[in-house]
């Protein structure tokens, strides 16, 4: 089973630049979140959808990130303009369907893409 | 939402057992308690979740005490390729599932 493709992995960029970065997630998986991992802490929730419809949306700073999900498989999450603060690596992950907290209610994640703005 | 507590750090021999303390006391009852962990540069990895009773998979042990407040995730023979950051986290009660990852511990094993 192909898992949750990204990319690009590496990419760097001037503030105030835009960047896109590109998730495919694991075939059938109707659920689909992205994370924001600075150095040294947790990944932290941006987004969340269900198909093509967003679940929770409520830790993406929306002034300057933005996502979407057609068709309700590849999704695309966006920054313009970038900050400083934005360097961090952008993590992909989905989960199966079935219900929340059971035995298949786990996340497969990606290898994230490492944002670095200078 | 149910909060955990790890240790930021911990270090173990290779070969010899691992054992991962996670808190959280405050976690409902419907609530799962999930094990995940990341290697360095890669994502998290899903390795073990369970409700109230002990769990074992070919990665993994889970210890759930009896009042759920705290659980051990248990490697019982750890290998160099175990060092990684290791999250515990519960799922977060209401309407929908939103997954938070708190810091983590970090396991170095050790030659």
């Amino acid at each position: 089973e192909a898992g949750v493709a990204q990319s690009p992995r590496y990419k760097i960029i001037e503030k105030r630049q835009s960047v896109a970065f590109w998730c495919n997630p694991i075939s059938g998986h109707a659920t689909l979140y992205w994370y924001q991992q600075i150095l040294g802490q947790g990944p932290k929730l941006l987004i969340q959808f269900q198909n093509n419809g967003v679940v929770d949306d409520s830790q993406l700073p929306k002034d300057r990130f933005s996502a979407e999900r057609l068709k309700g498989v590849d999704s695309t999450l966006k920054i313009q303009p970038a900050k400083l603060e934005d360097s961090a690596v952008y993590l992909c992950a989905s989960r199966p369907p079935g219900l929340a907290g059971g035995p298949a209610d786990t996340q497969y994640f990606g290898p994230g893409t490492r944002l670095t703005v200078l | 939402d149910a909060k955990t507590t790890q240790p930021t750090s911990m270090d173990c021999a290779e070969g010899r057992a691992a054992n991962l303390p996670c808190n959280h006391s405050t976690i409902s009852g419907n609530e799962y308690v999930y094990w995940y962990r990341q290697i360095h540069s890669q994502g998290p990895q899903y390795i073990i979740h369970g409700l109230k009773n002990n769990e074992t998979n070919e990665m993994a042990s889970l210890i759930i005490t009896e009042d759920r407040k705290s659980s051990t995730l248990i490697l019982p023979h750890a290998t160099l390729r175990d060092t990684a950051v290791y999250y515990c986290i519960v799922r977060v009660s209401g309407g929908s599932y939103i997954p938070t990852f708190g810091r983590g511990t970090s396991l170095i094993v050790h030659p």
